[in-house]
């Protein structure tokens, strides 16, 4: 069992419309979650940074942790042809060293 | 966030070669990463560049094969040694942030071995 498991899509909507990503984790020691997005040919962007559960929110996208169940999820609402991209989650420990773990990142297209 | 860049961005490689990359940041960072991103597989680590420090290796990944330096706050490089078509790959360096676990990450190399 992979320790970060994302559904790799690819995952087609209308644009406008709500997507929901997702991401589960088996360890419970994972304090620091990001979504990164990746465009093609291009390295991954730090999109969203969270510590707690709970959401967070920046402009059209929000973030959203589950530590009880292990499972972070990213809302883009409003969603454009310019979101499309590749989505990828990742997950720190505290005194880890800064290394992270990554999703293998869940393929998005906005249509017009 | 710093501005990393990556030299060269793409190449295509004979077996047996080898291939530095390099990776120069805007700003002094403490920290920096060398990732291998292979298709449907997620990001993998291959060592973390500390300055004045022997890098760290991850399973799996040996000095001899990946010798990475770091000469400064600024700068790194990785070399790909005696590459093989198993080596094709995007490889990927990154910085660490202000936050915990935060990390930026370049472009990317997009290296292809015949």
């Amino acid at each position: 069992q992979k320790e970060v498991e994302q559904d790799p899509g690819p995952l087609s909507v209308p644009e406008g419309a709500i997507v929901s990503l997702n991401c589960t984790y088996s360890n419970s020691a994972f304090q620091y979650f990001m979504w990164y997005r990746q465009y093609s040919r291009k390295g991954p962007e730090l999109l969203m940074y969270t510590y707690s559960s709970g959401n967070k929110e920046d402009g059209r996208f929000t973030a959203q942790v589950d530590k009880s169940s292990k499972y972070i999820s990213l809302f883009i609402r409003d969603s454009q042809p310019s979101d499309s991209a590749t989505y990828l989650c990742a997950m720190g420990l505290t005194g880890g060293g800064n290394k992270l773990t990554f999703g293998t990142g869940t393929q998005l297209k906005v249509e017009l | 966030s710093a501005v990393i860049s990556q030299k060269p961005s793409r190449d295509i490689c004979q077996r047996g070669t080898s291939l530095t990359i390099q990776c120069q940041v805007d700003s002094q960072v403490t920290m920096m990463f060398w990732y291998r991103q292979q298709p449907g597989q997620s990001l993998t680590l291959i060592a973390t560049a500390n300055q004045g420090s022997e890098a760290t290796y991850e399973s799996g990944f040996v000095i001899d094969k990946f010798p990475i330096s770091r000469p400064n706050l600024t700068f790194s490089t990785l070399t790909v040694s005696n590459m093989s078509p198993e080596d094709s790959s995007i490889y990927l360096c990154s910085t660490s942030g202000r936050g915990d676990n935060e990390q930026f990450f370049g472009p990317g190399t997009r290296l292809t071995v015949l």
